[in-house]
């Protein structure tokens, strides 16, 4: 079945590293997404990886996938106050095709000075 | 180029009513899907259109519709509105319905409709 599970709350200190987890219950997913929502938005896709993928890096972000433990990660260096918004990881299980996605809970991540 | 745009961004009904959403995809973009927020369940999958067909649906009850036009642009239905709509509605669009590729299958959001139901 699909679920997908994340802390509730991440605060960090401007320019420290922020580490958001993420564990998935579905082992067919094909590709795991990482988005951003800040308040009163919509949501902006960060960076995905595919599931035959361990490590995917793009500037600041780094993501982590562990398939067997089902887990996911989203590290972002040097944090800025900018970055403060709520991450929500997503996967896509291709069951009867479609562009459906699942979400978690979401981080909400506070940056603090 | 131009985001997804959704209209309204806000709207105030009352239960028993229905409402139509809006949603404007990239140009180009094939595929809309909609999603449901609030803060009890979260974010979960309305269903999703491509080519003015339904390829894909959530677990919501059938006053939750919606349809596609020729120019992909879709509207979503619901009728005989409860408090527990009230909800952000978010609509992504993307180039295609599940290829395989990821860089057709990105979903871009819009800001959402904020629905209020009294």
């Amino acid at each position: 079945g699909e679920d997908v599970e994340q802390s509730l709350f991440l605060s960090v200190r401007e320019g420290d590293s922020s580490v958001i987890n993420c564990t998935y219950t579905d082992s067919s997913s094909t590709y795991l997404y990482w988005y951003k929502q800040e308040p009163g938005a919509g949501l902006q896709l960060l960076t995905y990886i595919f599931s035959n993928m361990d490590m995917k890096q793009d500037q600041r972000l780094t993501v982590l996938l562990n398939k067997k433990d089902k887990h996911l990660s989203l590290r972002i260096a040097d944090t800025q106050t900018g970055d403060s918004a709520i991450y929500f990881c997503a996967e896509k299980v291709v069951t009867g095709g479609g562009n459906k996605l699942t979400f978690g809970t979401g981080t909400q991540l506070k940056v603090e000075l | 180029k131009a985001g997804v745009t959704q209209t309204p961004r806000y709207l105030i009904k009352t239960r028993g009513q229905q409402v139509t959403l809006s949603c404007s995809p990239i140009s180009g973009h094939r595929s809309v899907s909609w999603y449901q927020q609030t803060p009890g369940q979260g974010l979960q999958f309305l269903f999703e259109y491509f080519s003015e067909t339904q390829r894909n649906k959530g677990n919501f009850p059938g006053r939750f519709s919606g349809r596609q036009f020729s120019n992909s642009r879709s509207e979503m239905n619901v009728s005989t509105l409860e408090l527990g709509d009230s909800a952000l509605y978010l609509c992504a669009s993307s180039l295609a319905t599940w290829s395989g590729r990821a860089e057709l299958n990105e979903q871009f959001f819009g800001p959402g409709t904020r629905l209020t139901v009294l």
